[in-house]
């Protein structure tokens, strides 16, 4: 069974600021990772599948990095409607979902 | 551009059987590309998957809730559905249907492109 630990739980970030959230896998899933956004009272959305490639209509200020155990989920220039909660996904493996970053208003 | 919508009670008494229905449309949950998906996040908490059905009638569960669930698929209405038996409190969450497109992510997996909005699912008495 892989396991899939987000850090921080929790990241305080001010408006404009760059976001780094990290991923680790408890063994390899290669480039299978996709990270997803949800906001309170919303689905969740997909933002990245392949560790880096942005899905359809997301915009370039979110990037993925990453193969094997470790990536990272980068967000330039925090917009106000970025604040939400962030779950790393690997998507060919059980169980496929990690605990949550949340990115709140510093 | 394909839509999901859940449907089903919204309270559902303990020990009583779960069913939900996800109706797709701008698409056809026939088309070979894709894999449909039902999770459920409780309030406060983090997503759990519960299970998929490919087109080919084909299904995989969550091994905490196999032996209670069951998807199926409608193609003649382009729906598909969740049973989960003997309910209790533990059950109570949003329940999200999700599509996957094996296109994107290579394999009929977990990763899913298309969300449903959600629906409440309470077990009380």
């Amino acid at each position: 069974e892989i396991v899939m630990t987000q850090s921080p739980a929790t990241l305080s970030v001010s408006p404009g600021e760059r976001a780094t959230l990290s991923c680790r896998a408890s063994q390899s899933v290669s480039s299978n990772l996709a990270w997803y956004q949800q906001k309170p009272g919303q689905a969740p959305r997909l933002l990245i599948y392949g560790a880096s490639t942005r899905a359809t209509g997301i915009p370039a200020r979110f990037s993925g990095s990453g193969s094997g155990t470790e990536f990272t989920l980068t967000i330039s220039s925090l917009q106000s409607e970025d604040f939400a909660v962030y779950y790393c996904q690997q998507y060919n493996n059980w169980p496929p979902f990690g605990g949550g970053t949340k990115v709140e208003i510093k | 551009q394909v839509q999901l919508q859940e449907s089903g009670p919204g309270l559902v008494k303990p020990s009583q059987t779960l069913s939900l229905t996800c109706t797709v449309s701008g698409g056809s949950i026939s088309s070979g590309s894709y894999y449909w998906s039902w999770i459920r996040q409780p309030a406060g908490k983090g997503l759990e998957w519960i299970g998929r059905i490919y087109t080919s009638g084909s299904t995989n569960y969550n091994p905490s809730l196999k032996s209670r669930v069951t998807i199926s698929v409608d193609t003649s209405k382009n729906q598909f559905s969740l049973k989960l038996s003997s309910v209790t409190a533990a059950d109570t969450a949003v329940y999200y249907c999700a599509r996957g497109d094996i296109t994107i992510f290579g394999v009929v997996g977990y990763g899913m492109d298309v969300w449903g909005q959600g629906t409440t699912v309470t077990v009380s008495s």
